[in-house]
């Protein structure tokens, strides 16, 4: 089955740790995207990739670094520098990196920092 | 003010009822996306318009470019049509896309 898998799903991290969020699709996709949710507000862009070995900042960059190494996976890395990294993560795909093309989501990482 | 408004935010019908969710916004768009997200989070993407109205099954999307608005309709709605539904409009200007918070649908049996 093609799709965008996260893991975990869960995820609990003490204040000051670095925490790697997994993103792998299989979908062959160029454009690969994070985006984070937050109770109560839009999705909000943290980066994103359209071609292996580059990515681009988006809203909220600030505290996270990604790499994109491979064309299948996109990790995300929150680092301590995040002032509040509770939140809801979630990993998304596109064809290309058109705006108007369809994104396939992941089902998303809940992130929890002590 | 929020860019991309939905109303309402929260929504219950009872099953069968004729569902109806807005989606205002206030900057020049060049396409609008409708997203379901469902209870557990994953997100779906149900249709990106730039015109006119598409249908695929018991959901219908319509868009007016001149008065910044767009409806999403669900017909004969059923308790599995339960999710948050979002709206995402593709700003010109800005080149990105900009989310709405969302409406809460909840249908019951």
């Amino acid at each position: 089955d093609g799709g965008i898998t996260q893991s975990p799903k869960y995820l609990f991290r003490k204040e000051g740790q670095n925490v790697t969020l997994s993103c792998e699709q299989n979908l062959n996709h160029d454009a690969m995207y994070w985006y984070r949710q937050d109770p109560g507000q839009g999705l909000r862009l943290i980066y994103y990739s359209q071609i292996v070995n580059d990515f681009q900042k988006g809203d909220i960059a600030e505290g996270y670094s990604v790499s994109r190494e491979k064309k299948e996976s996109f990790p995300l890395t929150v680092t301590s520098a995040q002032k509040n990294p509770t939140a809801f993560y979630l990993c998304a795909s596109s064809i290309l990196g058109g705006l108007t093309d369809t994104q396939y989501f992941g089902p998303g990482t809940r992130l929890t920092v002590l | 003010k929020n860019e991309v408004e939905q109303s309402p935010q929260n929504l219950t019908a009872q099953e069968g009822e004729f569902i109806t969710i807005n989606c205002s916004y206030s900057v020049g768009i060049s396409a609008l996306h409708w997203l379901q997200q469902h209870p557990g989070g994953g997100i779906v993407s149900l249709f990106m318009l730039s015109s006119g109205k598409k249908k695929h099954g018991r959901l219908i999307a319509t868009i007016n470019i001149q008065e910044k608005h767009s409806s999403l309709h669900i017909t004969a709605s059923h308790p599995r049509d339960s999710a948050v539904y979002i709206c995402a409009v593709v700003s010109g200007s800005q080149g990105n896309l900009i989310f709405g918070k969302g409406t809460k649908l909840s249908v019951k049996p």
